[in-house]
């Protein structure tokens, strides 16, 4: 299976900073044929399930605030939070859907 | 939009079968990825299952002896089955949508947390 690794575990930013995350796959999650990287993000507050950010590594979901941002591709990805808002604060994970066996990241806490 | 509920039994005894059902209201079920997923307390996100269609599944290895996915599109529910559960079975379950062709997860239920515990 695909191991999808984040860094750093748990970081602090103050509030108007940016947040930057980072997700490394174990292999290539880019598609040639259609040039997808199959990533996404999500972020998950406490007692709330998980909610899509990011999918095809770069896409925002409906309604995300355009300070979220994925960039990436192949094996290395980025999720940044632009001007940190304090309801921001959350765990945030990674998913590669490449494989038909969909693995997460262990997870970033970002706090204030 | 659509909705997704989970729903079973919060406490399952050691060896014992876990049988969750999620509803899926807003929207028919045919078609898409419909996965569970869980989340061990205070831990990461694990991909149990999907179902797509009725007939195509695809399984956790790690889970794949003691997990049955199945799909009643005539409810709009699916279901899990995990047999033979451990006190490493406690999670919170969460059912997912994926999309028609890719399996990222939007939206989700709210989750249920099951206990095994004697």
């Amino acid at each position: 299976d695909i191991v999808m690794t984040q860094s750093p575990d748990s970081l602090a930013v103050s509030l108007g900073e940016r947040a930057t995350i980072n997700c490394k796959s174990s292999q290539n999650i880019l598609y040639t044929p259609n040039n997808n990287n199959y990533l996404a993000w999500y972020q998950q507050k406490p007692g709330q399930p998980p909610k899509v950010l990011i999918y095809w590594a770069s896409t925002r979901g409906s309604g995300v605030p355009d300070r979220f941002s994925g960039s990436g591709s192949g094996t290395d990805f980025t999720l940044t939070i632009s001007n940190l808002q304090a309801e921001d604060v959350a765990v945030y994970y990674c998913q590669q859907y490449y494989s038909t066996r969909p693995t997460f990241g262990q997870g970033t806490k970002v706090e204030i | 939009q659509v909705k997704l509920q989970e729903s079973g039994p919060g406490l399952v005894k050691p060896s014992e079968t876990l049988s969750l059902t999620c509803t899926v209201s807003g929207g028919s079920i045919g078609n898409s990825y419909w996965s569970w997923i869980r989340q061990s307390p205070g831990k990461g996100l694990e991909w149990i299952a999907w179902i797509q269609n009725s007939d195509s599944t695809n399984y956790n290895p790690s889970l794949r002896s003691r997990v049955t996915i199945s799909i009643d599109a005539s409810k709009n529910q699916f279901y899990l089955r995990l047999t033979s559960v451990t006190a490493a079975d406690t999670a919170i379950y969460y059912c997912a949508k994926g999309g028609a062709s890719s399996i990222w997860f939007d939206p989700w239920g709210l989750g249920t947390l099951v206990t095994v515990s004697s």
